[in-house]
C-alpha cells in the first residue's frame, strides 16, 4: 500500500503570503492518479486539483499543483481568506485510494 | 448541478447494523463510479469503498472487508452502504462521493455533506 506523507502538519500564515504545501509518496505515483482537496470546518471535502497539476472546474488560479514521481506540491500564490483550511492529498492505486494526514493551513 | 444527499446514520451499538444511503442528482448516475469515504472525529480522510457504474466491481478498504457492503440502484439514482458488525472505530462522518469515471475512482469530483454514525452502547 503506497503511503502518502503530507508536510507540514500544520503552516501558519498571513493574508497575501504564499503556501507551499508537501505530499511524499511510498513509491512512484503516477501523476495522472495524484489529486488534492480542501476541507472547511463542518464541511466536505472540495476536489482543488486532480492529475497533479490540473485545477478542478472553478477553482481559481492562484491554486496550483506539480511534481511527479514521489514528490507533490500544492501551491497557493496569494493566500485569501477563505483559503485557510485543511489539505488533503490522495492517490489511487490498484483500485484503491489512499489519503494523506493532511496540512492545516491556519492564519498567523 | 450535482448533488449528492446521504442519509441513514445515527447511533447503533458495537455488532449492530446500519445501511447508508446517497441520492444523486445532476448527473448520469450509471455513468459514474461512486465512493464512501469516511472522516473519524478529529482526523483526516479515509476512503472506505468504491462501486463502478453498472454495478459489477466492488472495491473495500481491509477494514472494513467482509463487514460493509456496497451496492446501487440506478433506476433510483442511489448509493448504498450495508454496514455490519459495527465497532467503535466505524465512529465517522461517512462521505458518499461521485467518481471521475465510469469504472474506477481515481479521484472524487464531487462530495455530499455526510452523514455520522455513531457506534457506541
Amino acid at each position: 500500500e503506497i503511503v502518502l506523507t503530507q508536510s507540514p502538519g500544520t503552516l501558519s500564515l498571513s493574508p497575501g503570503e504564499r503556501a507551499t504545501l508537501s505530499c511524499r509518496a511510498s513509491q512512484s505515483v503516477s501523476s495522472s492518479y495524484l489529486a488534492w482537496y480542501q476541507q472547511k470546518p463542518g464541511q466536505a471535502p472540495r476536489l482543488l486539483v486532480y492529475g497533479a497539476s490540473s485545477r478542478a472546474t472553478g477553482i481559481p488560479d492562484r491554486f496550483s499543483g506539480s511534481g511527479s514521481g514521489t514528490d507533490f506540491t500544492l501551491t497557493i500564490s496569494r493566500l485569501e481568506p477563505e483559503d485557510f483550511a485543511v489539505y488533503y492529498c490522495q492517490q489511487y492505486d490498484s483500485s484503491r485510494l489512499t489519503f494523506g494526514g493532511g496540512t492545516k493551513v491556519e492564519i498567523k | 448541478e450535482v448533488q449528492l444527499l446521504e442519509s441513514g446514520g445515527g447511533l447503533v451499538q458495537p455488532g449492530g447494523s446500519l445501511r447508508l444511503s446517497c441520492a444523486a442528482s445532476g448527473f448520469t448516475f450509471s455513468n459514474s463510479a461512486m465512493t464512501w469515504v469516511r472522516q473519524a472525529p478529529g482526523k483526516g480522510l479515509e476512503w472506505v469503498s468504491t462501486l463502478s457504474g453498472s454495478g459489477g466491481s466492488t472495491y473495500y478498504a481491509d477494514s472494513v472487508k467482509g463487514r460493509f457492503s456496497i451496492s446501487r440502484d440506478n433506476s433510483k439514482n442511489t448509493l448504498y452502504l450495508q454496514m455490519n458488525s459495527l465497532r467503535a472505530e466505524d465512529t465517522a462522518v461517512y462521505y458518499c462521493a461521485k467518481g471521475d469515471r465510469k469504472m474506477a475512482t481515481i479521484y472524487c469530483d464531487y462530495w455530499g455533506q455526510g452523514t455520522l454514525v455513531t457506534v457506541s452502547s
